[in-house]
């Protein structure tokens, strides 16, 4: 079965760097691309970006560009996401999500990451 | 980048009745491809989202059909036939047409 695995709950200061993993099983890994959304405390959903395992091709929304990187190792199944500069606005629930290629939704989600911003 | 608005932002609702959640884009989802990829989104307190409902209309493997998805262009409904317990949760409307993907602002179904 689909699965994917994210990597533990993070505390970082402000200015820092965090790298979340999601270690994908279950499919090949290589032919669905991998979106990235995160989720502020009480709050709804930001999409974060989009990688292909494929050929490692990203989009990224505007107000990330230049803090976000998204990366996959496919010897590994695995997906990374470095959010740089971190500010405490950052502090959120990290998701990944398999893109469902065709019909452009998000079929399977990981458990999700907390990533907390304080001094 | 395409806005998602989302009306009401709470509905609630008597168990075993019917409920219905609106989404509308600043700009045509329609594809160039022919497809339009609106998706729902149910997220239980505590839980990752789930797809619901895919390109309007799609209803995921494994959704009740209770759950059914219309709507064309920038105009969309989810509705649910008949409320059931499990069904309290935030519901989100998806924009998988443009980049950058969008979401709108979710809609919390809760039990009179």
């Amino acid at each position: 079965q689909v699965q994917l695995v994210q990597s533990g709950a993070e505390v970082k200061k402000p200015g820092a760097s965090v790298t979340v993993s999601c270690k994908a099983s279950g499919y090949t890994f290589a032919i669905y691309g991998i979106n990235w959304v995160r989720q502020a405390p009480g709050q709804g959903l930001e999409w974060m970006g989009w990688i292909s395992p494929y050929n490692g091709n990203t989009h990224y929304p505007q107000k990330l560009q230049g803090r976000v990187t998204m990366t996959t190792d496919t010897s590994t199944s695995t997906a990374y996401m470095e959010l740089k500069s971190l500010r405490s606005d950052d502090t959120a629930l990290y998701y990944c999500a398999r893109d469902r290629s065709g019909d452009e939704t998000f079929d399977y989600w990981g458990q999700g990451t907390l990533v907390t911003v304080s001094s | 980048d395409i806005v998602m608005t989302q009306t009401p932002l709470s509905s609630p609702v008597t168990l075993g009745q019917p409920a219905s959640i609106s989404c509308r884009s600043s700009q045509s989802l329609a594809h160039s491809d022919g497809n339009t990829y609106l998706s729902w989104l149910q997220q239980r307190p505590g839980q990752p989202p789930r797809v619901l409902i895919y390109k309007i209309s799609k209803r995921f493997s494994g959704v009740p059909d209770r759950f059914s998805g219309s709507g064309a262009g920038t105009d969309f409904t989810l509705k649910i036939s008949r409320v059931e317990a499990e069904d309290v949760a935030i519901y989100y409307c998806m924009q998988g047409t443009q980049f950058p993907f969008t979401f709108g602002g979710g809609t919390k179904v809760e039990i009179k």
